[in-house]
């Protein structure tokens, strides 16, 4: 599968812990994003990386959460002393630069479950 | 934040018949962007049009933008059970970088 993965698919947590996603994008794309989507919402953006550079970050992303793509390529997002408003579906995409001008692709999400 | 609305929230149509769906938006854009959504998982890009093109089709999907109204419009043709998803509007506001900003959503519901 060539397209863009997500691990873990649902996590559980209890308030309080920290929980840590990873998103595997399309290999020679250059551009990744963060989104939360709520129930019945549509996604909102959280952040974006252009190579390991993080270009952009919503207000959204409160100083709980953290975000990295060391090498360029695998990107991680921390949530630090999780709180049950955290509860939400998190999408990763990525794109390439130049591309399309601005078409997305879309990993299946982590769901997270903040009890 | 949401960048607008999409009307209707939700609408149920017999296989066969037409679903249009319409998304207003705010600001600026350099193009806007329907995706679809099926139930919990992640978005399918669906087709975009550029904010200097009134009118795109692809196979049984027909988009139209009037940015004078800032609206734009998604028609599926023909539709068939397996259209049955949510579907968002997103754009990429002028000077906004490359985040999309997504609509509400559409629930359509095709029945056999």
């Amino acid at each position: 599968d060539t397209g863009v993965s997500q691990d873990p698919r649902h996590k559980i947590t209890k308030r309080g812990q920290n929980v840590t996603f990873r998103c595997d994008p399309i290999s020679e794309h250059n551009r990744l994003y963060w989104y939360r989507q709520t129930l019945g919402q549509g996604p909102e953006f959280l952040t974006y990386f252009q190579n390991e550079a993080q270009l952009e970050k919503s207000r959204l992303l409160s100083d709980r959460f953290s975000a990295e793509r060391p090498k360029g390529s695998f990107s991680t997002l921390e949530i630090q002393r999780t709180e049950q408003g955290d509860s939400a579906m998190y999408l990763c995409a990525s794109s390439l630069s130049g591309g399309a001008l601005g078409e997305q692709f879309f990993g299946p999400g982590t769901r997270l479950t903040v009890l | 934040s949401q960048q607008g609305e999409e009307d209707p929230q939700a609408l149920s149509i017999q296989e066969g018949e037409n679903a249009t769906m319409n998304c207003s938006y705010k600001t600026s854009i350099n193009n806007l962007q329907w995706y679809r959504q099926n139930s919990g998982r992640g978005l399918v890009h669906l087709i975009l049009i550029r904010s200097n093109e009134r009118e795109k089709h692809s196979g049984r999907l027909r988009v139209t933008l009037d940015t004078s109204k800032k609206s734009s419009s998604l028609l599926i043709t023909a539709s068939r059970a397996a259209d049955t998803a949510s579907y968002f509007c997103a754009t990429i506001l002028t000077g906004g970088g490359n985040k999309l900003t997504f609509g509400t959503g559409t629930q359509l519901k095709v029945e056999l």
